[in-house]
């Protein structure tokens, strides 16, 4: 069904847990993202990797930390997350940088307690 | 800063029928992009259709297409001959030309009646 995958489906946590969310994309894109999906709020674009270099980051607490080991991987490291961050977390790619089309993953279902 | 409302929180169509979904924006680009992404309760976001704004011409697919007006900043979906596996929540979705941002509007959630 899809070219990107996560990885947990669901995670639970505790604000003091740390715990890393996965994306894997197999369309050989170049780009990739992370969003959140929050249930009263639209999409809200996170971080932006290009051939693994950050190229954006919008203002998002450092309580989140992106990682892109290679053009395939993304990682979400989360620590002393608050209950506020309970969300759907959306990976995305694209072909390269500025492409017009994303193509998402079915996301993380994130609960914070 | 551009922003996306979708104005109807919820839809309901009847099987076979035809049901249009609206969007507007805001903008001061002249160039940008516009999408509709589909999001079944599977939650995989799915792109609809896609218009780019210098195209006059209304982009179709399929079953699915859009009323694109530009001096309006409205981009409505229509979808004809729905079908049972129409039934998602539907967000507009607006990208600048050159710029990494989406922004997307807070979603409709088409049901769809037997």
């Amino acid at each position: 069904e899809t070219g990107v995958t996560q990885t947990p489906r669901h995670l639970v946590m505790g604000m003091t847990n740390k715990k890393s969310l996965k994306c894997e994309q197999h369309l050989g894109h170049n780009a990739m993202y992370w969003y959140k999906q929050s249930a009263k709020k639209p999409l809200e674009l996170m971080f932006v990797y290009s051939l693994e270099e950050r190229v954006e980051n919008n203002s998002v607490p450092s309580r989140f930390s992106p990682e892109c080991p290679n053009s395939s991987h993304l990682f979400l490291h989360l620590h002393t997350l608050q209950p506020e961050d309970s969300a759907l977390y959306l990976c995305a790619s694209s072909l390269r940088i500025l492409a017009d089309t994303q193509y998402f993953g079915p996301g993380t279902r994130l609960t914070v307690l | 800063a551009q922003t996306v409302t979708q104005s109807q929180p919820e839809m309901s169509v009847q099987e076979a029928e035809t049901v249009t979904l609206s969007c507007t924006y805001d903008t001061s680009e002249s160039d940008y992009y516009l999408f509709w992404y589909k999001q079944p309760p599977s939650r995989q976001m799915i792109l609809v259709i896609r218009q780019e704004a210098y195209k006059q011409q209304n982009a179709t697919e399929n079953r699915f297409s859009v009323n694109f007006q530009k001096a309006a900043k409205s981009f409505s979906l229509k979808i004809s001959d729905s079908q049972l596996g129409d039934a998602a929540m539907y967000f507009c979705a607006y990208r600048r030309l050159y710029n990494n941002d989406m922004r997307f509007g807070a979603g409709t959630r088409l049901t769809v009646k037997p």
